[in-house]
């Protein structure tokens, strides 16, 4: 098993939908969990971090984070072209000082 | 002003050769890592320096190593090249082995 995981994708919406990413991890024990985007040909940008169970939202981004189900998701509201890149969900575990890195999903936003 | 500046930003060299990549932050992070992005996009963790110490060591070829002069930098040095290196190396920095951490724009490395 993946220590973490996300669907690959591609995931494809229309422009000013809500795009949802989701993102399993298998260490119970982590206590840090970060979203990057990763436009083609370009460095991880952090967009979003979150530490504590429930929702964070930062302008049109919203994290939810579920410990007891070792699940993180971002959400993406009023979607726009610009918002077309990879996502990259990142945990840090509970006794690890590094980050473990999902493989992406890609994401797509239809003009 | 870029705050994790890697050099250079490609790099082509043929098999066999030895290379450097440098990192440089301006944030004043203690912590400083070199990631490698294969072709499947999968970010994997080589090194991390926590001021100028090595605190992870992941299963990396000790063709490759790093080098920690202060907590502003941390290079890289590649042995003996090999095709599998290809990829794009990322350099990256935190306040500490818990905050978010900020990337460099990468280094693109193509074996001939």
């Amino acid at each position: 098993q993946k220590e973490v995981e996300q669907n690959s994708g591609p995931l494809s919406v229309p422009e000013g939908a809500i795009a949802s990413l989701n993102c399993t991890y298998s260490d119970r024990g982590s206590q840090s969990f970060f979203w990057y985007r990763q436009y083609s040909g370009k460095s991880p940008e952090l967009i979003m971090s979150i530490y504590s169970n429930g929702d964070k939202e930062d302008g049109r981004f919203t994290a939810q984070l579920n410990k007891a189900s070792q699940y993180v998701s971002l959400l993406i509201r009023d979607s726009q072209p610009s918002d077309s890149a990879t996502y990259l969900c990142a945990v840090r575990g509970g006794s690890a000082r590094q980050l473990t890195f999902g493989s992406g999903t890609q994401l797509t936003v239809l003009p | 002003d870029t705050a994790v500046s890697q050099t250079p930003k490609y790099l082509v060299t043929q098999m066999g050769n030895d290379k450097s990549i440098k990192c440089e932050q301006n944030l004043g992070h203690d912590t400083m890592y070199w990631y490698k992005q294969d072709s499947k996009k999968f970010l994997k963790i080589m090194f991390s320096y926590n001021n100028k110490e090595l605190i992870i060591n992941e299963t990396v070829p000790n063709r490759f190593s790093p080098k920690s002069p202060d907590k502003a930098h941390l290079n890289l040095h590649i042995n003996s090249l090999e095709l599998g290196d290809s990829a794009v190396y990322f350099c990256a920095s935190s306040q500490d082995t818990n905050q978010p951490q900020h990337f460099g724009d990468g280094t693109r490395l193509s074996i001939l």
